[in-house]
């Protein structure tokens, strides 16, 4: 069926820093691609999203391009401020009428100043 | 705050007794799905609804689960006869399904609520 990937966490940075949060993903089909964020004792958020390849989502200075030839959404944030620091979850869901998302098991991003 | 609430945030019950759980999603939103998230992990899918209709079940849920959405606005999530393996955290959320959306594949997002935390012991 259909999974994602994430890179394994904690990440730890230093503020400014540069991110790379690693996601890939096996689907039938074309899903659509997304990045939630989930801050400390807040629920999941929906940080920025793509549905088709090449197409390149972006949100408070996070990107991610959907790569169908690698099956990947990687995130990226070029500077990480201590306020980024937050479990990030890659998700995906498919092309079906279910809009049911299925999750990889999230990283954690530990921004220090 | 008109975002997706869930009542309660927290739960500790003793194993074998029943609970119940609330979710009142976004007013216009057609679309109410329940979610799992155990510790370390992502949050895993266990059904939704489309107004007051069931429309799937993911096989996580099992016979001791129950959720309805009897007016197609608030739903419930009971879980019988409560094991130790239930303690996760329990998410709702909602979205609108446009039905021209729909012939373009194309999905509306979810927006989720802050989820009730379940601690059997």
């Amino acid at each position: 069926g259909d999974s994602v990937t994430q890179m394994e966490g904690p990440v730890t940075l230093s503020e400014e820093a540069f991110l790379t949060i690693n996601c890939t993903y096996t689907a039938t089909g074309y899903p659509s691609l997304f990045w939630y964020v989930q801050y400390p004792g807040e629920g999941l958020q929906l940080l920025l999203k793509a549905t088709k390849a090449d197409d390149k989502g972006s949100n408070k200075g996070f990107e991610a391009t959907y790569r169908k030839e690698t099956t990947s959404f990687h995130l990226e944030k070029g500077s990480v401020q201590v306020s980024d620091s937050a479990v990030y979850f890659c998700a995906l869901s498919d092309r079906g009428n279910t809009g049911k998302l299925i999750f990889g098991q999230g990283t954690t991003l530990q921004v220090k100043p | 705050d008109t975002g997706v609430s869930q009542d309660p945030r927290h739960k500790i019950t003793k194993r074998g007794q029943n609970v119940t759980f609330r979710c009142d999603p976004i007013s216009e939103h057609n679309r109410l799905y329940w979610y799992r998230q155990t510790l370390g992990q992502g949050p895993e899918f266990l059904t939704y609804f489309q107004n007051e209709a069931q429309l799937e079940k993911s096989r996580l849920l099992s016979d001791r689960f129950s959720a309805e959405r009897p007016k197609g606005s608030f739903s419930t999530l009971e879980i019988q006869r409560t094991e130790q393996g239930d303690s996760a955290m329990y998410l709702c959320a909602s979205s609108l399904r446009l039905p021209y959306l729909i012939d373009q594949g194309l999905n509306t997002e979810a927006f989720f609520g802050q989820g009730t935390r379940l601690t059997v012991v």
